[in-house]
């Protein structure tokens, strides 16, 4: 099925460090979703963007919905050990209730 | 709130053998859930979207009558797998739209199946 191109793969980060990933599409969404998926659970909604050019955030995770409507980043500040798992992009086109997932971002967090 | 149940959360049967799942919302009521199968280290890839009171609608190279999904109530959907082969071993993941908070998918904890 349709997949969306989220990079990067996987990422090693200190502590304290900043992180940001992208998804990108061949289709326009109506809808950007990243979600959290922590070992053996399902994944837990973070952040949903509707509009162009939104910028939303939850704490210290901040997303974009991109004006072209085909790409989305999201960042985390100040990364703690907790933050660690794999990020999923999801996009949803107009008048469809499915969601579009990308392969994921999974972040490493060294103390 | 919007919390989705699963149950199992783990599960072991042999190989030509059923296995029910059960996906629930606890506190929101849900006309349409989801069911995702989840490779290793991989994402998530829709199976099924099943709507309350009427028949599922499979994606593409899904077999309808191999993963059967009964959605009876607003908060219960159920995913059987009929005459499991090892091949039909992954995490198993339902999620539910819930129209009362975001209207957004929350997902289940998943179900890991595994046929030997």
């Amino acid at each position: 099925g349709q997949q969306l191109n989220q990079s990067p793969q996987s990422m090693f980060i200190q502590e304290g460090e900043d992180v940001s990933m992208n998804c990108t599409s061949s289709s326009i969404f109506n809808t950007w979703l990243w979600y959290k998926q922590d070992p053996g659970e399902g994944p837990v909604l973070l952040i949903a963007l509707y509009k162009a050019g939104e910028l939303t955030s939850n704490g210290r995770l901040t997303a974009q919905f991109g004006i072209t409507r085909k790409d989305s980043f999201l960042n985390i500040s100040a990364s703690i050990p907790s933050d660690v798992g794999i990020y999923f992009c999801a996009g949803r086109e107009g008048g469809s209730e499915k969601l579009v997932f990308g392969k994921g971002t999974k972040l490493t967090v060294n103390p | 709130g919007a919390v989705v149940s699963q149950h199992p959360s783990r599960v072991i049967c042999k190989s030509g053998t059923s296995v029910k799942i059960e996906c629930r919302s606890l506190d929101f009521q849900a006309t349409t859930m989801f069911w995702y199968r989840q490779f290793p280290k991989q994402s998530l890839m829709l199976m099924a979207t099943s709507n309350e009171g009427s028949k599922a609608t499979y994606e593409q190279g899904v077999e309808k009558d191999k993963f059967l999904i009964n959605h009876a109530s607003l908060t219960l959907s159920t995913l059987t797998v009929t005459s499991a082969h090892p091949e039909d071993s992954s995490f198993y993941i339902c999620s539910a739209r819930a129209e009362r908070f975001s209207g957004e998918q929350y997902f289940g904890p998943g179900t890991r199946l595994t046929v030997t």
